[in-house]
């Protein structure tokens, strides 16, 4: 079965911390992952993705993850967090070669706080 | 341009009420979606397209229907609402499937309530 796990429902740092947000997945075949960021009464935006070119990927307002296939892990990172970064983060994986309409499995997301 | 556009972004319903959410893309986009979102659930899809004509049930399909008959339009039905049913729904789509990497596109949301 494909899944993915998101370790810590709620995370709290400092600004100017180093954010960790954890992503596991579940997979018997190569994935494409991908971070989304929601802010309050929002939709959800693309934070980077992975398909399969380099492990580290950067992304917007700073984050990246790096893919650790013998972990099965993708976790974000930033190494400073600001106010603004406060929000609900999802992980989400699908997979290559799927013909059955390519679907999406989402974590269930960690909120991020941030303590001025 | 505008993405992907949801209508209505709030809507109260009474138990056994039907209503139609509304989704439109401007991206010519051949994959579309409905997820709902519940605190500690995350995203849970409900129904997907994978062009016109063609739409096939996600992991919570009882109680909704869609149909796709034009690419830019993905209208989610709800058919008698229940209050289990009161959530955010999310439209969102992507590019070709041939192309395997496009990310989700996703719409503001709509936030329903049934009562």
């Amino acid at each position: 079965a494909q899944s993915v796990t998101q370790l810590g429902s709620h995370v709290s740092v400092s600004e100017g911390a180093l954010v960790l947000l954890r992503c596991n997945y579940s997979s018997s075949v190569p994935p494409y992952l991908f971070w989304y960021v929601q802010y309050p009464n929002q939709g959800l935006q693309l934070l980077l993705k992975y398909t399969s070119a380099a492990t580290l990927v950067k992304g917007i307002n700073g984050f990246e993850a790096e893919f650790k296939k013998s972990e099965t892990s993708f976790h974000l990172t930033k190494p400073s967090a600001h106010m603004s970064d406060a929000a609900e983060y999802f992980c989400a994986v699908t997979y290559r070669g799927m013909n059955t309409g390519n679907q999406f499995y989402f974590g269930t997301g960690t909120s991020l706080t941030v303590i001025p | 341009n505008a993405g992907v556009t949801q209508t209505p972004k709030f809507q109260v319903l009474k138990t056994g009420q039907s209503m139609t959410l509304q989704c439109a893309q401007d991206m010519n986009h051949e994959y579309m979606s409905w997820y709902r979102q519940d605190p500690g659930m995350g995203l849970r899809l409900i129904h997907y397209s994978v062009g016109a004509g063609i739409t096939d049930q996600g992991e919570v399909p009882n109680g909704y229907n869609v149909s796709r008959s034009t690419t830019e339009d993905f209208p989610l039905r709800l058919l008698s609402a229940a209050p289990s049913q009161t959530s955010v729904y999310f439209c969102a789509s992507r590019r070709s499937l041939g192309a395997n990497t496009g990310e989700l596109f996703f719409g503001e949301g709509s936030r329903l309530t049934v009562l």
